[in-house]
């Protein structure tokens, strides 16, 4: 049982590029999510998912975009990377809402 | 929305001393009170929770203390140890349908050997 797995640890990106931050889980969560951590900052919800097909806006979705086509998988797609998204990007599952939450290693992206 | 405060910022302690985080929460309909340590580097991973029909809640050297009418919670670890060290997140849920947590902004616990 892998938990939560994120790809890739580390990246870097150049103003204007885009990239996919995956996530898979494998524990058969209805709901998962994805956050940002600037650094010595808390933890902001960028989108969550309750269910394959549906997903919404959390506290700082703009420059991010999501889909959910499958229980396992929740990748995050930034367009037009800006310095502003340099963070630690983690990804959590849980079974219901209001419940335990199981976060993804991380991926670090900056962008210069 | 769900406003999460939690202080100290940072707090240092002697080895062998207690230690003490306190957040408090807007939402009187939030009902599940978790705390998140993460080192450096790594993902923050649960160590203790609470739920609203529960006022303490005890595991080893670590117990969490809620006061659903003051609407605030605490985390106390006794008998700190240098692996203890670390950066300690409360949250709690919101109201919304999907009740997802809003964490706190942290606390920089040292233990000092």
């Amino acid at each position: 049982n892998a938990g939560v797995t994120q790809t890739p640890k580390f990246r870097i990106l150049k103003i204007g590029q885009s990239m996919t931050l995956q996530c898979t889980q494998d524990m058969n969560h209805n709901y998962m999510y994805w956050y940002r951590q600037d650094p010595g900052m808390g933890l902001k919800l960028i989108y969550y998912s309750v269910g394959a097909g549906i997903t919404d806006k959390g506290e700082v979705p703009n420059g991010y975009n999501v889909s959910r086509s499958t229980t396992e998988d929740f990748p995050l797609r930034l367009e037009l990377a800006a310095p502003s998204q340099t963070s630690v990007y983690f990804c959590a599952s849980s079974p219901t809402g209001g419940d335990t939450q199981y976060f993804g290693p991380g991926t670090r992206l900056t962008v210069l | 929305g769900e406003n999460v405060e939690q202080h100290p910022s940072t707090l240092s302690v002697q080895e062998g001393d207690s230690a003490v985080i306190k957040c408090t929460y807007s939402d009187s309909a939030s009902n599940y009170f978790p705390w998140y340590k993460q080192e450096l580097g790594k993902r923050p991973q649960l160590i203790i929770d609470i739920r609203s029909n529960v006022g303490e809640k005890k595991d080893q050297r670590i117990a969490v203390t809620l006061n659903k009418t003051a609407k605030h919670f605490s985390l106390h670890i006794t008998e700190t140890q240098p692996e203890d060290s670390a950066v300690y997140f409360c949250a709690a849920t919101s109201s919304g349908s999907a009740r997802q947590l809003t964490f706190g902004s942290g606390t920089q616990l040292t233990v000092l050997p």
